[in-house]
Parts: structure tokens; C-alpha cells; sequence
């Protein structure tokens, strides 16, 4: 089972920051099988990157993801209000399909 | 518009079952992998189980492995889950996704890009 961990759990930072998000694999992840989803409060996650780096449907390009291998990473370049949530990476190139642990972006 | 829609959900005492649904719209249901994710109150996303587009393949998360059993009608276009003998950890929100698109009996990895609203499911006497 590929372990992915989540940093940093809670990131502090102002409408209008740079906001990095790093995911680390246990092992490798293959052909880049990686994906960010964002959740609200009561809602259901929504698909923001999928194959690590390429945008969802919809998703405004302050979205970007990078990495490969074992270390990925989500960066919103500035952020907007509705942007303050959590953001979990998922890796779906193998069985069982697997989160990390979420990382909330709070604001300051 | 592509919707998933879960039911089933409720309040069952330990040892009991339930069985959810999830009801599709809006694309074609019968090409596509789906699995169930769950959240626990306050907790993280946990893959479940996942089916293959026929319904001839499935998978199982160990925690769960035994207990579950993931089954679809591509006809009423409908993804279920049957769960039995819950324990109280089976407490979470259940979540219906879609992923693989197969054509020609060909399906490629990809992301969970539907999700449904999910249904609640608490497990307590």
C-alpha cells in the first residue's frame, strides 16, 4: 500500500499569498497516478489536479500541481477567499487507492 | 448534467446491515469504474471498495474486506454497497465516485472526477 503524507496539517496565510502544499509517497507513484481534491465544510471533495500537474474541468489556473515520483506538490498561487479549505492528494495508479491525510489552508 | 446520487444511509446498531445506493445521470454509467469513499465525522478521506465497469471485478479495503460487498445494475444505472455487521468505526459519510473510463475493454487510471453528495451512515446501539 503507497502511505502519502501531507504537509504541512494547517497553513496559515492571507487572501492573496502563495500557498505550497507538498505530498510524500511511501513509494513511487506510477506514470505520475496523482491527484488533488478540495473539500468545504459539507461538501463533497471536488477534483482539482489529476496525472500530478494537469487542471480539472473548471479549475481556475491559479492551480497548479508538480512532481514526480514520490514528492508532489499543489501550489495556489494567490489566494482567493473561497480558496480556504482542505486539500487531500490521492494516488490512483494502484490498488488500494490511497489519501493522504489532508492539509487545511486556514486564514490568517 | 452528470450527478451521482446516494441513499440509504441511517442510524443501524452494531452488528447490523444497511445497503446503500448511488444512482447515476447524465453519462453512460456502464462505462465507467466506481468505488465508495468514506469520511469519518472530522476525519480524512478512506477509499472503500471499487468496481470495474461490468461489475465482474472488485476490490476491498481490509478494513472492510469480508463485512462489504460492492455490486452495480448497469441497467437502472445504480452503484450499491452492502454492508454488514457494522461496528461503531463504520461511522462516516459515504461517498459514491466515478473513475476509469473503458472503452473497447481498455481502461486507464484516472482521478476521482464525480463524486455524489454522500450519505451518512451512524453505527451506534
Amino acid at each position: 500500500e503507497i502511505v502519502l503524507t501531507q504537509s504541512p496539517g494547517t497553513l496559515s496565510l492571507s487572501p492573496g499569498e502563495r500557498a505550497t502544499l507538498s505530498c510524500r509517497a511511501s513509494q513511487s507513484v506510477s506514470s505520475s497516478y496523482l491527484a488533488w481534491y478540495q473539500q468545504k465544510p459539507g461538501q463533497a471533495p471536488r477534483l482539482l489536479i489529476y496525472g500530478a500537474s494537469s487542471r480539472a474541468t473548471g479549475i481556475p489556473d491559479r492551480f497548479s500541481g508538480s512532481g514526480a515520483g514520490t514528492d508532489f506538490s499543489l501550489t495556489i498561487s494567490r489566494l482567493e477567499p473561497e480558496d480556504f479549505a482542505v486539500y487531500y492528494c490521492q494516488q490512483y495508479g494502484s490498488s488500494p487507492w490511497t489519501f493522504g491525510q489532508g492539509t487545511k489552508v486556514e486564514i490568517k | 448534467e452528470v450527478q451521482l446520487v446516494e441513499s440509504g444511509g441511517g442510524l443501524v446498531q452494531p452488528g447490523g446491515s444497511l445497503r446503500l445506493s448511488c444512482a447515476a445521470s447524465g453519462f453512460t454509467f456502464s462505462s465507467y469504474w466506481m468505488h465508495w469513499v468514506r469520511q469519518a465525522p472530522g476525519k480524512g478521506l478512506v477509499w472503500v471498495s471499487r468496481i470495474n465497469s461490468d461489475g465482474s471485478s472488485t476490490n476491498y479495503a481490509d478494513s472492510v474486506k469480508g463485512r462489504f460487498t460492492i455490486s452495480r445494475d448497469n441497467a437502472k444505472n445504480t452503484l450499491y454497497m452492502q454492508m454488514n455487521s457494522l461496528r461503531a468505526e463504520d461511522t462516516a459519510v459515504y461517498y459514491c465516485a466515478r473513475s476509469s473510463y473503458c472503452a473497447n475493454g481498455v481502461c486507464s487510471p484516472s482521478a476521482f472526477d464525480i463524486w455524489g453528495q454522500g450519505t451518512m451512515v451512524t453505527v451506534s446501539s
